[in-house]
């Protein structure tokens, strides 16, 4: 089976622009996991989409929002980008939303804010 | 105070040697713990994981859990310098769909 897949892989913005990425599950997996990863803060959790819905949102401004297509596909939109939104943002998929359910990350897209 | 506490490292070791990698939480309610490994410019993968408490082993990797103290750690022994890369622990509750919770990571290095 294909790997989650994401782009573009890299990207450079400047203040003030919107940016949109996109990721492909593994196939059959229904749920879309959004991560952003930075030196100093680790992984944090972003939302999830589940079915088309999400289901769990994590601590990050209205700026962040997503959305995921009836094949599963996910878009993470940010607008309005500022400095501090530099980091590499990660996929992850799975078969359902259970907790225990194994997530699977994709290579992640950079995102660079000038 | 953060829900899960990962010492970022570095951590430098020889070739060969025993490593010990550690997390601690506040959660009570964690109950599935994860260890995922990244490589640069990679995504991170999942190495191991385990419910619950107790010990679990997978070739030179063993990954314990201590319940009572919120302790989490895992071990490599005969470490090798392809295990060079960042370990995150991660964890979430066995009910629901409640979301994944990641240490920031330790970088390692192992030396050749």
């Amino acid at each position: 089976k294909a790997g989650v897949t994401q782009t573009p892989r890299y990207l450079i913005k400047t203040r003030g622009q919107q940016v949109t990425l996109s990721c492909s599950p593994i196939s059959g997996h229904r749920s879309v996991s959004w991560y952003q990863q930075t030196p100093g803060q680790g992984l944090q959790f972003l939302f999830e989409y589940f079915s088309e819905t999400q289901r769990n949102k994590g601590n990050f401004p209205g700026r962040f929002s997503g959305r995921q297509f009836s094949n599963s596909r996910s878009e993470m939109n940010v607008s309005t980008l500022e400095l501090g939104d530099s980091a590499l943002y990660l996929c992850a998929s799975r078969p359902t939303s259970l907790s225990t359910d194994t997530q699977y990350f994709g290579p992640g897209t950079r995102l660079t804010v000038l | 105070q953060k829900e899960v506490e990962q010492d970022p490292g570095p951590l430098s070791v020889p070739e060969g040697a025993i490593v010990s990698l550690n997390c601690t939480y506040s959660n009570s309610a964690f109950q599935y713990f994860m260890w995922y490994r990244q490589y640069s410019r990679k995504g991170p993968e999942l190495l191991m994981y385990t419910y619950s408490s107790g010990n679990k082993e997978d070739g030179r990797f063993t990954a314990q859990v201590d319940k009572s103290s919120k302790y989490i750690s895992l071990f490599i022994r005969d470490s090798q310098p392809s295990d060079s890369a960042t370990y995150l622990c991660a964890m979430t509750t066995t009910s629901g769909t409640y979301k994944y919770i990641f240490g920031t990571g330790t970088r390692l290095k192992v030396l050749a």
